[in-house]
């Protein structure tokens, strides 16, 4: 079976500049839950997303979204890019809550 | 609000050397989950333990065992007999059951295991 797939693996950007990630779900999962890691803040929650519907939302400027496609997979997105927003991005997969959630190996984000 | 504390940043053993990471955390549900993930250099975070709050029960897995108490809040992990391949960062976190699948992680361990 598959893992958490998410490209790409290394990104860089320019400042102002806008991004997208990528995540494919293990297979039959349809929670898909999005992290940002970071040396200062550690592991935040950005969202997470359930049969297309966002079900669940951190602390995060209106610059970060998402969206999720009816075959699970998601995206996200983030606009305006600030060299703060320079971080691994990891996203995760889970059959529903309280499921174990089971992690991609990231994508890292540089914003110069 | 919900909150996960791991208060050792970075532990250094020597191989063979049995440690314990700790973790406490505050909920106010009373149905939660608890987990514990290992994130090796490469970044992907590594799925450990679940626990449901319901389950006190202490499990052994191997070289792993985890003690979970309600009493005291806390979900604490104990490597036995560590090997290098163990050195990585530990993380433990919370799902609260209202919260749908939202992990609130605490700040990590370093482990580090010297030959």
């Amino acid at each position: 079976k598959a893992g958490v797939t998410q490209t790409p693996r290394y990104l860089i950007k320019t400042r102002g500049q806008q991004v997208t990630l990528s995540c494919s779900p293990i297979s039959g999962h349809r929670s898909v839950s999005w992290y940002q890691q970071t040396p200062g803040q550690g592991l935040q929650f950005l969202f997470e997303y359930f049969s297309e519907t966002q079900r669940n939302k951190g602390n995060f400027p209106g610059r970060f979204s998402g969206r999720q496609f009816s075959n699970s997979r998601s995206e996200m997105n983030v606009s305006t890019l600030e060299l703060g927003d320079s971080a691994l991005y990891l996203c995760a997969s889970s059959l529903g809550m309280g499921a174990v959630a089971f992690f991609g190996q990231g994508t890292r984000l540089t914003v110069v | 609000a919900q909150k996960v504390t791991q208060a050792q940043t970075e532990i250094s053993v020597v191989e063979k050397e049995d440690v314990t990471l700790d973790c406490v955390y505050e909920t106010r549900d009373t149905t939660y989950y608890l987990f514990w993930y290992k994130q090796p250099p490469s970044g992907e975070l590594v799925f450990l333990i679940r626990r449901n709050s319901f389950d006190e029960q202490n499990e052994i897995s191997g070289r792993y065992s985890w003690n979970f108490q309600k009493s005291t809040s806390s979900f604490n992990f104990t490597i036995t007999a560590s090997q290098v391949v163990d050195s990585a960062v530990y993380f433990c976190a919370l799902s609260e059951a209202d919260a749908g699948n939202m992990l609130t992680f605490g700040g990590g361990t370093r482990l580090m295991v010297k030959p």
